[in-house]
């Protein structure tokens, strides 16, 4: 069974860099057709993709955030992470970190980690 | 690209049948066999309830069901039970953003 653990900082500044790390256990992270996501969930609000890496490094990120987020990979330590740059009150949401699976004829996201509150906040 | 549209709360009787809609449009939802459902309780991680529109994981209730026509994918829960009170989002696989999800349907019981 496949877990996955956010962790970082639960409070930012406004401008700063906001940086978390997903790390993976009960699998590996370079599996073929698995997808390393990070999604987040504004407070009392949807979902929202923000985007996923593919263990090779291969990054897709979400329009809208391309400009301020990188996801990256170490295989080695079987974790991934997010920053987001030049963040505002309006990133203030919970993230969570998934693993997206895409093989054939499948694609969703089916495993999700418990999920991190990041405040933006000065 | 918009999230897909979800009324904002369905409710039923214990044992009865209800349906949640999602609402998108040919690029996403219309183009792809890639619906999936997702349950949240309060304070908790999303759990995948059904994926590639009408799949259910091992482990979720076979009173949990999927369907899609056209646009607008479906979620039927049947033998309503307490425990089924929650957050419902589908999502869908595009071409474009690659994941977007619901506005989210709040399920009373």
């Amino acid at each position: 069974q496949v877990q996955l653990q956010e962790s970082g900082p639960g409070l930012v500044k406004p401008s700063q860099t906001l940086s978390l790390t997903c790390t993976v256990s009960g699998g590996s992270i370079s599996s073929t057709g698995h997808y390393w996501s990070w999604i987040r969930q504004h407070p009392g609000k949807g979902l929202e993709w923000i985007g996923y890496i593919y263990y090779t490094g291969n990054t897709y990120y979400h329009p809208s955030l391309r400009s301020r987020v990188t996801i990256s990979v170490d295989t080695s330590k079987n974790h991934f992470s997010l920053t987001l740059s030049s963040v505002t009150a309006a990133d203030t949401a919970v993230f969570y970190c998934a693993r997206a699976r895409e093989v054939g004829t499948t694609r969703t996201i089916d495993y999700w980690g418990q999920g991190t509150l990041v405040t933006v906040s000065s | 690209q918009s999230a897909l549209t979800q009324p904002a709360s369905v409710s039923g009787s214990p044992g009865q049948s209800i349906t949640i809609s999602c609402t998108g449009t040919s690029s996403d939802v219309g183009s792809y066999t890639y619906v999936s459902w997702y349950q949240q309780h309060p304070g908790k991680a999303p759990k995948l309830m059904i994926y590639d529109v009408s799949n259910r994981p091992s482990g979720v209730s076979d009173r949990f069901s999927g369907s899609k026509s056209g646009n607008t994918a479906s979620l039927t829960i049947s033998g309503l039970q307490a425990d089924d009170e929650a957050d419902y989002y589908c999502s869908s696989y595009t071409s474009s953003i690659y994941y977007v999800f619901g506005s989210g349907t709040k399920v009373i019981v």
